[in-house]
């Protein structure tokens, strides 16, 4: 089973709707859990990163934890196309080295105007 | 200023040869770390060094060989290149102190193609 496990998409909404984005994890003992967003040829970006069971706003990003559904999700609200990129969930696991980082292999969202 | 910076950005070279890539971070963080992507933007970890010590290193060849000279930067070698090394590699840094993660910069990337 994978680490973390991401529906690859594409996912494409229209602009102004909410994207969902989801992922999943194996070690119940993940402790921090990240989203990192990628636009063709570039380096990820962090956007969001959540440790708590519960919601985390940032403007326009909401993140997700469910620790008991091992489960954790990135919305973003009033969509833009500048939001097209791909979203990597990463987690990091209570004990592992430091900075140790499992990704997901991403999901492509493309917001059309 | 670039806070982590990689070169070459692009890198073309034929089966065989021997090539390195060098990273620098100029944000005063103690941990770097060597990050590869493949063709379907799968991230895996490679190397980490934290001043200037190896303290992950992944089921990667022995072909490959990272260095860090000091805390700011981290250099990968790569010998007896092949097909399948084609890839980005990402260097990022980060702080040890602090939550785990949310102080991780990636530089801009590496695209190496081996032909």
């Amino acid at each position: 089973q994978k680490e973390v496990e991401q529906n690859s998409g594409p996912l494409s909404v229209p602009e102004g709707a909410i994207a969902s984005l989801n992922c999943t994890y194996s070690d119940r003992g993940s402790q921090s859990f990240f989203w990192y967003r990628q636009y063709s040829g570039k380096s990820p970006e962090l956007i969001m990163f959540i440790y708590s069971n519960g919601d985390k706003e940032d403007g326009r990003f909401t993140a997700q934890l469910n620790k008991a559904s091992q489960y954790v999700s990135l919305l973003i609200r009033d969509s833009q196309p500048s939001d097209s990129a791909t979203y990597l969930c990463a987690v990091t696991r209570r004990g592992s080295t430091l900075g140790r980082l499992y990704f997901g292999r991403g999901t492509q969202l493309t917001v059309w105007p | 200023d670039t806070a982590v910076s990689q070169t070459p950005k692009y890198l073309v070279t034929q089966m065989g040869n021997d090539k390195s890539i060098k990273c620098e971070q100029n944000l005063g963080h103690d941990t770097m770390y060597w990050y590869k992507q493949d063709s379907k933007k799968f991230l895996k970890i490679m190397f980490s060094y934290n001043n200037k010590e190896l303290i992950i290193n992944e089921t990667v060849p022995n072909r490959f060989s990272p260095k860090s000279p000091d805390k700011a930067h981290l250099n990968l070698h790569i010998n007896s290149l092949e097909l399948g090394d084609s890839a980005v590699y990402f260097c990022a840094s980060t702080a040890s102190r602090g939550p785990p993660g949310n102080t991780i910069y990636f530089g801009e990337g590496s695209w190496l193609t081996v032909v």
